[in-house]
Protein backbone atom coordinates (compact mmCIF):
# COMPACT_ATOMS: atom_id res chain seq x y z
CA UNK A 1 0.00 0.00 0.00
CA UNK A 2 1.06 3.75 -0.12
CA UNK A 3 2.19 5.10 2.42
CA UNK A 4 0.89 9.16 3.46
CA UNK A 5 0.88 11.50 1.27
CA UNK A 6 1.41 15.17 1.50
CA UNK A 7 1.54 18.32 -0.63
CA UNK A 8 3.35 20.41 -0.79
CA UNK A 9 6.42 19.05 0.73
CA UNK A 10 8.10 23.00 1.22
CA UNK A 11 5.92 26.14 1.48
CA UNK A 12 7.24 29.63 1.71
CA UNK A 13 4.94 32.41 2.98
CA UNK A 14 5.04 36.15 4.29
CA UNK A 15 3.41 37.25 7.05
CA UNK A 16 -0.65 37.85 6.50
CA UNK A 17 -0.84 35.13 3.53
CA UNK A 18 -3.01 32.16 3.99
CA UNK A 19 -1.55 28.66 3.01
CA UNK A 20 -3.69 25.21 2.46
CA UNK A 21 -1.72 21.45 3.00
CA UNK A 22 -3.21 18.67 1.46
CA UNK A 23 -3.36 15.00 2.97
CA UNK A 24 -3.73 11.67 1.17
CA UNK A 25 -3.99 9.12 4.03
CA UNK A 26 -3.54 5.39 3.50
CA UNK A 27 -6.24 3.52 1.43
CA UNK A 28 -8.80 2.03 3.24
CA UNK A 29 -8.08 4.98 6.16
CA UNK A 30 -11.09 6.72 7.68
CA UNK A 31 -8.88 9.13 10.29
CA UNK A 32 -6.75 11.74 9.68
CA UNK A 33 -5.26 13.87 12.23
CA UNK A 34 -2.86 16.72 12.12
CA UNK A 35 0.65 17.80 14.55
CA UNK A 36 2.65 21.13 14.07
CA UNK A 37 6.12 20.06 15.07
CA UNK A 38 8.83 23.08 15.89
CA UNK A 39 11.98 22.78 18.06
CA UNK A 40 11.11 24.51 20.76
CA UNK A 41 7.29 23.16 21.30
CA UNK A 42 7.69 19.51 20.15
CA UNK A 43 5.16 17.33 18.31
CA UNK A 44 1.82 18.82 19.05
CA UNK A 45 -1.78 18.14 17.97
CA UNK A 46 -4.40 19.94 15.53
CA UNK A 47 -6.99 18.10 14.98
CA UNK A 48 -8.63 14.63 13.80
CA UNK A 49 -10.92 14.22 11.03
CA UNK A 50 -13.15 10.88 11.01
CA UNK A 51 -15.90 10.56 8.32
CA UNK A 52 -15.59 13.83 7.47
CA UNK A 53 -16.02 14.92 10.84
CA UNK A 54 -13.88 17.22 13.28
CA UNK A 55 -13.69 14.52 16.34
CA UNK A 56 -11.04 16.19 18.15
CA UNK A 57 -8.94 19.82 18.63
CA UNK A 58 -6.30 21.03 19.89
CA UNK A 59 -5.54 23.95 21.57
CA UNK A 60 -4.51 26.68 18.28
CA UNK A 61 -6.23 29.65 17.86
CA UNK A 62 -9.47 29.80 15.06
CA UNK A 63 -6.91 30.84 12.40
CA UNK A 64 -6.09 27.07 12.08
CA UNK A 65 -8.74 24.71 10.71
CA UNK A 66 -9.14 21.87 8.51
CA UNK A 67 -11.62 19.69 6.20
CA UNK A 68 -12.10 15.81 5.59
CA UNK A 69 -13.66 14.77 2.23
CA UNK A 70 -15.84 12.32 1.45
CA UNK A 71 -12.67 9.86 0.35
CA UNK A 72 -10.97 10.98 3.58
CA UNK A 73 -8.29 13.25 1.92
CA UNK A 74 -8.17 16.30 4.27
CA UNK A 75 -6.82 20.12 4.18
CA UNK A 76 -5.98 21.95 6.85
CA UNK A 77 -5.71 25.76 6.27
CA UNK A 78 -3.81 28.70 7.99
CA UNK A 79 -4.92 32.26 7.84
CA UNK A 80 -3.52 35.08 8.36
CA UNK A 81 0.16 33.68 8.85
CA UNK A 82 2.32 34.49 11.66
CA UNK A 83 5.89 34.27 12.20
CA UNK A 84 5.26 31.12 14.53
CA UNK A 85 3.46 29.44 12.25
CA UNK A 86 6.54 28.43 10.47
CA UNK A 87 6.96 24.20 11.57
CA UNK A 88 6.65 20.88 9.77
CA UNK A 89 3.39 20.36 9.43
CA UNK A 90 2.39 16.56 9.79
CA UNK A 91 -0.32 14.30 8.64
CA UNK A 92 -1.04 10.92 10.26
CA UNK A 93 -3.71 8.35 9.01
CA UNK A 94 -4.98 5.37 11.15
CA UNK A 95 -7.57 2.89 10.12
CA UNK A 96 -10.44 4.20 12.16
CA UNK A 97 -11.42 6.65 14.77
CA UNK A 98 -10.63 5.16 17.71
CA UNK A 99 -7.70 3.14 16.38
CA UNK A 100 -4.87 2.87 17.96
CA UNK A 101 -1.73 2.55 15.34
CA UNK A 102 -1.18 6.21 13.51
CA UNK A 103 1.24 6.62 10.44
CA UNK A 104 2.88 9.60 8.95
CA UNK A 105 3.49 11.42 6.19
CA UNK A 106 6.99 12.81 5.52
CA UNK A 107 5.28 16.42 6.32
CA UNK A 108 5.17 19.98 4.84
CA UNK A 109 7.56 22.32 6.11
CA UNK A 110 6.16 25.50 5.84
CA UNK A 111 8.74 28.79 6.04
CA UNK A 112 6.81 32.09 6.98
CA UNK A 113 9.00 35.65 6.56
CA UNK B 1 2.83 19.72 34.79
CA UNK B 2 2.76 18.77 31.77
CA UNK B 3 0.67 15.62 29.74
CA UNK B 4 3.63 13.65 28.71
CA UNK B 5 7.08 14.20 30.26
CA UNK B 6 10.28 12.07 29.49
CA UNK B 7 14.35 12.08 30.03
CA UNK B 8 15.27 15.39 28.96
CA UNK B 9 18.06 13.83 27.43
CA UNK B 10 20.45 13.27 25.28
CA UNK B 11 21.30 10.48 26.43
CA UNK B 12 24.18 8.52 25.00
CA UNK B 13 25.41 5.11 25.30
CA UNK B 14 27.90 2.54 23.73
CA UNK B 15 27.26 0.33 20.83
CA UNK B 16 26.04 -2.83 22.25
CA UNK B 17 24.65 -0.99 25.33
CA UNK B 18 21.21 -1.56 26.74
CA UNK B 19 19.07 1.94 26.26
CA UNK B 20 16.66 3.29 28.64
CA UNK B 21 14.03 5.63 28.03
CA UNK B 22 11.61 6.67 30.21
CA UNK B 23 7.76 8.49 30.12
CA UNK B 24 5.48 9.35 32.76
CA UNK B 25 1.97 10.51 31.99
CA UNK B 26 -0.50 12.66 33.87
CA UNK B 27 -4.16 11.40 32.42
CA UNK B 28 -4.88 8.71 34.91
CA UNK B 29 -7.56 7.14 32.28
CA UNK B 30 -5.13 6.99 29.31
CA UNK B 31 -5.37 3.37 27.89
CA UNK B 32 -3.06 3.13 25.02
CA UNK B 33 0.92 3.90 24.83
CA UNK B 34 3.12 4.60 22.01
CA UNK B 35 7.01 4.81 21.13
CA UNK B 36 7.92 6.62 17.53
CA UNK B 37 11.36 7.00 16.40
CA UNK B 38 11.84 10.24 14.11
CA UNK B 39 15.29 10.49 12.80
CA UNK B 40 16.60 14.10 11.86
CA UNK B 41 14.51 15.55 9.05
CA UNK B 42 12.10 12.52 8.87
CA UNK B 43 8.63 12.24 9.92
CA UNK B 44 7.86 10.06 13.07
CA UNK B 45 7.51 6.03 13.13
CA UNK B 46 5.96 3.68 14.72
CA UNK B 47 8.08 1.08 17.03
CA UNK B 48 5.66 0.11 19.47
CA UNK B 49 2.14 0.14 21.14
CA UNK B 50 1.37 -0.81 24.19
CA UNK B 51 -1.99 -1.44 26.12
CA UNK B 52 -1.82 -3.84 29.19
CA UNK B 53 0.40 -3.31 31.91
CA UNK B 54 3.62 -5.35 32.01
CA UNK B 55 5.79 -5.74 29.39
CA UNK B 56 5.96 -6.29 25.44
CA UNK B 57 8.65 -7.38 23.42
CA UNK B 58 9.58 -6.88 19.75
CA UNK B 59 12.80 -7.72 18.40
CA UNK B 60 15.46 -5.84 20.74
CA UNK B 61 12.84 -3.47 21.99
CA UNK B 62 11.03 -3.94 24.83
CA UNK B 63 7.69 -1.45 25.85
CA UNK B 64 7.26 -1.43 30.09
CA UNK B 65 3.65 0.13 31.08
CA UNK B 66 3.08 0.71 34.57
CA UNK B 67 -0.74 2.49 34.85
CA UNK B 68 -0.41 2.89 38.49
CA UNK B 69 3.13 4.44 38.88
CA UNK B 70 1.67 6.38 34.95
CA UNK B 71 4.89 5.28 33.59
CA UNK B 72 5.83 3.84 29.99
CA UNK B 73 9.57 3.14 28.92
CA UNK B 74 11.24 1.46 26.35
CA UNK B 75 14.26 -0.57 26.33
CA UNK B 76 16.11 -1.09 23.45
CA UNK B 77 19.04 -3.56 23.81
CA UNK B 78 21.96 -4.46 21.90
CA UNK B 79 22.01 -1.02 20.69
CA UNK B 80 23.47 0.16 17.72
CA UNK B 81 24.83 3.47 15.63
CA UNK B 82 21.59 3.01 13.25
CA UNK B 83 19.09 3.46 16.38
CA UNK B 84 20.54 6.89 16.84
CA UNK B 85 17.25 8.90 16.99
CA UNK B 86 14.90 10.98 18.58
CA UNK B 87 12.37 8.79 20.43
CA UNK B 88 9.12 9.94 21.21
CA UNK B 89 6.43 8.55 23.51
CA UNK B 90 3.16 9.07 22.58
CA UNK B 91 -0.41 9.18 25.28
CA UNK B 92 -3.92 8.67 23.69
CA UNK B 93 -5.81 9.99 26.74
CA UNK B 94 -9.33 9.59 27.85
CA UNK B 95 -10.22 12.53 26.19
CA UNK B 96 -9.23 10.33 23.18
CA UNK B 97 -6.26 13.31 21.94
CA UNK B 98 -2.95 11.70 20.85
CA UNK B 99 -0.52 14.05 23.41
CA UNK B 100 3.46 13.41 22.47
CA UNK B 101 6.16 13.99 25.07
CA UNK B 102 8.91 16.31 24.14
CA UNK B 103 11.24 13.30 22.86
CA UNK B 104 14.57 11.90 24.30
CA UNK B 105 17.70 12.06 21.69
CA UNK B 106 19.52 9.26 21.91
CA UNK B 107 23.16 8.86 20.78
CA UNK B 108 24.68 5.36 20.22
CA UNK B 109 28.60 5.67 20.07
CA UNK B 110 30.45 2.89 18.07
Amino acid sequence: KAGVTQTPRYLIKTRGQQVTLSCSPISGHRSVSWYQQTPGQGLQFLFEYFSETQRNKGNFPGRFSGRQFSNSRSEMNVSTLELGDSALYLCASSLLAVAETQYFGPGTRLLVL
Amino acid sequence: QKEVEQNSGPLSVPEGAIASLNCTYSDRGSQSFFWYRQYSGKSPELIMSIYSNGDKEDGRFTAQLNKASQYVSLLIRDSQPSDSATYLCAVRTSYDKVIFGPGTSLSVIP
